[in-house]
Parts: structure tokens; sequence; C-alpha cells
């Protein structure tokens, strides 16, 4: 069993809908959780942490379920620029240089 | 602001040579990482560096050497390419001391084709 697991997709979403998706990971330790994006053929980046009592950053929502040990990602009013793949990342530590693992991500395709 | 790059972004090489990737990072971070990307396994770690001269193996080192004379450079070497090493690979930094410290910045990668 992968540690990080993530519905590859893809999510076709039409433009201004919402779209959610979740992801669960196996170790009970873990303390630190994000929601990175990749754009295709491009290096990952830093969507946003995940928090134990959730946190929305704009149109983005992120949810933690420890007792499920799952995290979700909803995503309201999707533009096309929200096209891309989008990588669950947990890891057992609270610092920097902590070891991070991730899914294999879930593709979303917003279309017109 | 250059931020970490890495080079070459584009590599072709023969099985049994060796390889160096290159990574560069202009925000003195203290930890630098290098994974790579696979389809259907997502980003895995390959090594990983806390400091200068301090390195440490992730979860598939096998086939690869790292060093760190330098805080700024994290070069990964194939000791003798394989096909099974065809891969992208990403390096990243990040730093304990900044506000954001459990943020990885990555670099754009490189994409490798062992022949």
């Amino acid at each position: 069993r992968k540690e990080v697991e993530q519905d590859p997709g893809p999510f076709n979403v039409p433009e201004g809908a919402t779209v959610a998706f979740n992801c669960t990971y196996s170790n009970s330790a873990s303390q630190s959780f994000f929601w990175y994006r990749q754009d295709c053929r491009k290096e990952p980046k830093l969507l946003m942490s995940v928090y134990s009592s959730g946190n929305e950053d704009g149109r983005f929502t992120a949810q933690l379920n420890r007792a499920s040990q799952y995290i979700s990602l909803l995503i309201r009013d999707s533009k096309l620029s929200d096209s891309a793949t989008y990588l669950c990342v947990v890891s057992p530590l609270k610092a920097a240089g902590n070891k991070l693992t991730f899914g294999g991500g879930t593709r979303v395709l917003v279309k017109p | 602001d250059a931020g970490i790059t890495q080079s070459p972004r584009y590599k072709i090489t023969e099985t049994g040579r060796q390889v160096t990737l290159m990574c560069h990072q202009t925000w003195s971070h203290s930890y630098m990482f290098w994974y790579r990307q696979d389809l259907g396994h997502g980003l895995r770690l390959i090594y990983y560096s806390a400091a200068a001269d301090i390195t440490d193996k992730g979860e598939v080192p096998d086939g690869y050497v790292v060093s760190r004379s330098k805080t700024e450079n994290f070069p990964l070497t194939l000791e003798s390419a394989t096909r099974s090493q065809t891969s992208v690979y990403f390096c990243a930094s990040s730093d304990i001391f900044s506000g954001a410290q459990e943020t990885q910045y990555f670099g754009p990668g490189t994409r490798l084709l062992v022949l």
C-alpha cells in the first residue's frame, strides 16, 4: 500500500464549477500536510499548507481529517488556469528539511 | 533573484556512462533535496542534505551519489547510468530559518533519457 494515495483523475470540470478531491495517508504519525500544484512539464509549487482546523485561501479550501487519515482540497469557481495536477504531500515532522512523501497526483482539467 | 536552478535541463546518455546533474540555489537554504518523478510512482526522494558536508539517503538512493561541499550546490551523480534511471529529476531546497520553513522550493527539473 502506498503511503499517500490519490485518485489520479482526470477530473473534468466545467469552468465556474466546484471540484473536490481527497487523498489518504497511511502513517498516523504524520504531522505536516500540504497541497502542491504541478503544471504540465513544470516543477511542483506549494499551493497551501493544511491545518487541523481547515483553511481557506481564496477559492481553495483544504481540510484535514486525522481520524480517517485523509485530506481534501476543494476548488470553487474553477478557472481554466486551475487545470493542473494537484499533489498531496505529508510529512512525519514539523520542521524544515522534513522528508516529504508525495502522492501520485490528481489531474484536474477545467473546460470552457 | 535566480532562486534554484538545474543543469542541464535535458540530457541523453548511454547505459554505463557517468552523468552529473547540477543544482544551484541562491537563497543560502540549509536543506537541499533530490527527487525523481516517474509515471505511476510520483515524486520519490533520492538523497537530501541538511547542510554542507551532511547528506543522507532517501527512499531510492541506489545507483546515485551526492556531495555538498558548498551550501549553494548539490550535484547528483549517476555512477553508471541504467535505463531504469530515465526520469525527470527535481532538486529542491528549504530553509529552517524562514517563516515558511516547511516549504520546499523546486528547481525546473532535468529530463534524463538513458539509452
